[in-house]
């Protein structure tokens, strides 16, 4: 079955660590998106990327960055520079109308 | 003031009622309006999907979209338990590649048996 792959679904990162989220997708789709979910807050976008080896910033980028190696895959990484880093995270791929969304990771600082 | 406003409830209503749940917007550049539902530690799934104004019907489901209001609605008939989650109103400019969705806040929906 076609679909975005979210690893881990649970992660915990100490003050002052950087970790990595993981994005997999086999549905064959260029644009690929992180979006952060607070409550109440609804879904922020972090960084997106067109194709490979390109990535635009959204509107919280500060303290994340990507990488965009491969088509399938779009890994965000949450640094220590991110004061605020508990929240539930979500990659995204467009398809036709609207997007595909993984089941996501939830980030809790420890 | 946000682009997309939508009242984040809790909205309570006994099982086989009629839900509504609404969203205002400030952009007239929107076209493409989408409904997602999202279950507890889920990712959202795309429920219905709209392109300008006028209605769509999906079984239970009736999006609306008023343009010239710039409000659109997702009706939901004979709601059961399973409908409770969280629904959030999403839209866009133009549907090219890589546009970006806006998204509302989301409401809480409780279906009681």
């Amino acid at each position: 079955d076609g679909g975005i792959t979210q690893s881990p679904k649970y992660l915990f990162r100490k003050e002052g660590q950087n970790v990595t989220l993981s994005c997999e997708q086999n549905l064959n789709h260029d644009a690929m998106y992180w979006y952060r979910q607070d409550p109440g807050q609804g879904l922020r976008l972090i960084y997106y990327s067109q194709i490979v080896n390109d990535f635009q910033k959204g509107d919280i980028a500060e303290g994340y960055s990507v990488s965009r190696e491969k088509k399938e895959s779009f890994p965000l990484t949450v640094t220590s520079a991110q004061k605020n880093p508990t929240a539930f995270y979500l990659c995204a791929s467009k398809r036709d109308y609207g997007y595909t969304f993984g089941s996501g990771t939830r980030l809790t600082v420890v | 003031q946000k682009e997309v406003e939508q009242d984040p409830g809790p909205l309570s209503v006994p099982e086989g009622a009629i839900v509504s749940l609404n969203c205002t917007y400030s952009n007239s550049a929107f076209q493409y309006f989408m409904w997602y539902r999202q279950y507890s530690r889920k990712g959202p799934e795309l429920l219905m999907y709209t392109y300008s104004s006028g209605n769509k019907e999906d079984g239970r489901f009736t999006a609306q979209v008023d343009k010239s209001s710039k409000y659109i609605s997702l009706f939901i008939r004979d709601s059961q338990p399973s409908d409770s989650a969280t629904y959030l109103c999403a839209m866009s400019g133009l549907m090219e590649y890589g546009n970006k969705l806006v998204f509302g806040a989301g409401t809480i929906l409780r279906v009681k048996s």
